[in-house]
């Protein structure tokens, strides 16, 4: 079993949806818990870090996590063109960060 | 903002060359990260370093590999005898802790031909 799992996707929405993203991990070491957005050829940005169970908000991201699932979720509201990029999932224990494979997000105008 | 910058940008090598990729982490940070994404595939972690020392390193990080902070600002990666499959996106990360957010720099991209 991968320590990360996401599915890469191509998600395509319409504009102003709700968009929902999802990652599972098997390595009960994780303690904290982030979100990136990458542009093609760009370097990951970071959008949410979290390290407890339960929703933490900005703006029109909420990152949520259940570690007795082993699972963390990415929502965006409203979404807008400019939001279309591949977001990656990434958990952090002993010293390394391990990324999930990222899921291919496209807005429909 | 603070932020990490990485040098060169693109950098292209011939297959067996030694490179050195340059990554200035964010200043009062003490924890730094050497990534690498080869094209559409997913970020992978080569090595972790604190203290002067490497804390983690991958199975990638093998002995081709070295990682150095000559200065109290420059974080460099080394890869002393290039092959064709280190062609790839390398991508440098800081973080003020151990636990606290990492923050990446927009990549090196290497090219060995």
């Amino acid at each position: 079993q991968k320590e990360v799992e996401q599915d890469p996707g191509p998600l395509s929405v319409p504009e102003g949806a709700i968009v929902s993203l999802n990652c599972t991990y098997s390595n009960s070491a994780f303690q904290y818990f982030m979100w990136y957005r990458q542009y093609s050829r760009k370097g990951p940005e970071l959008l949410m870090y979290t390290y407890s169970s339960g929703n933490k908000e900005d703006g029109r991201f909420t990152a949520q996590v259940d570690k007795s699932s082993k699972y963390i979720s990415l929502f965006i509201r409203d979404s807008q063109p400019s939001d279309s990029a591949t977001y990656l999932c990434a958990m952090k224990g002993d010293d390394k960060i391990i990324f999930g494979k990222g899921t291919r997000l496209h807005i429909l105008p | 903002e603070p932020e990490v910058t990485q040098t060169p940008s693109h950098q292209v090598t011939q297959m067996g060359q030694e490179v050195i990729l340059r990554c200035v982490p964010i200043s009062n940070h003490l924890y730094f990260y050497w990534y690498r994404q080869i094209l559409g595939q997913k970020v992978e972690f080569l090595v972790s370093f604190y203290n002067n020392e490497i804390s983690e390193k991958s199975e990638i990080f093998d002995d081709q590999f070295s990682v150095e902070r000559p200065d109290g600002s420059n974080f460099t990666l080394k890869i002393r005898s290039t092959k064709l499959e280190d062609s790839a996106m390398y991508f440098c990360a800081s973080s003020w802790w151990e636990n606290t957010e990492a923050f990446f720099g927009q990549g090196t991209r290497l090219t060995v031909v």
